[in-house]
């Protein structure tokens, strides 16, 4: 079946330091592949999306992620973490076929000052 | 270019009660998609309208059906509330490459 996994429940960076958020997927083909952002309350915006080509994708926000066809992996990236990014993270993908993403049960996100 | 709406944002309901939640996507999208998000289940999938046609559904109860209208306007409505219904429920407009989502409709039911 396919799945979308996010190990982490909680991560807790400190203000400036680097971020990593680890998603890995499980798809017979290579899937869409998105990261979304939840602040509470609110509904999901989209960071980021891989669909092919380069394996590493630039976001907003200055997120980034890199595509790992041998891991199956899509781990987001953050070189410094700044207070108002504090909030749920969650990862999703699809396949080219359809229109409903599958999502992992996402990573909140903690920042000490 | 208008973002997802969805009204309305707040709603209390009583157990047995019903209650329809709107969603206008964004122009051009026919693809319009249901999630209900709880703390302990995360985002599940409820349902997909695309063209006025459901076109996919997912493991809920009959209680909770939707419809989507000619301008792509959906309803999502739940029957017979219970309290474990209480949730935020997000509505997403996709086109065929990304899914751009509403703020949610917070229902509480006592």
């Amino acid at each position: 079946a396919q799945s979308v996994t996010q190990p982490d429940i909680h991560i807790t960076v400190s203000e400036g330091a680097s971020l990593e958020l680890r998603c890995n997927y499980s798809y017979g083909a290579t899937p869409y592949l998105f990261w979304y952002v939840q602040s509470p309350g609110q509904g999901l915006q989209l960071l980021l999306k891989y669909f092919s080509g380069d394996t590493l994708v630039q976001g907003i926000k200055g997120f980034e992620a890199e595509f790992k066809r041998s891991q199956s992996s899509f781990n987001l990236r953050k070189p410094s973490v700044h207070w108002s990014d504090a909030a749920e993270y969650f990862c999703a993908a699809r396949s080219g076929g359809s229109y409903i993403p599958t999502f992992g049960r996402g990573t909140s996100l903690i920042v000490h000052p | 270019k208008a973002g997802v709406t969805q009204t309305p944002r707040y709603l209390i309901k009583t157990r047995g009660q019903q209650v329809t939640l709107s969603c206008s996507p964004i122009s051009g999208h026919r693809s319009v998609s249901w999630y209900q998000q709880t703390p302990g289940q995360g985002l599940q999938f409820l349902f997909e309208y695309f063209s006025e046609t459901q076109r996919n559904k997912g493991n809920f109860p009959g209680r909770f059906s939707g419809r989507q209208f000619s301008n792509s306007r959906s309803e999502m409505n739940v029957s017979t509330l219970e309290l474990g219904d209480s949730a935020l429920y997000l509505c997403a407009s996709s086109s065929d490459t990304e899914a751009f989502f509403g703020q949610g409709t917070r229902l509480t039911v006592v």
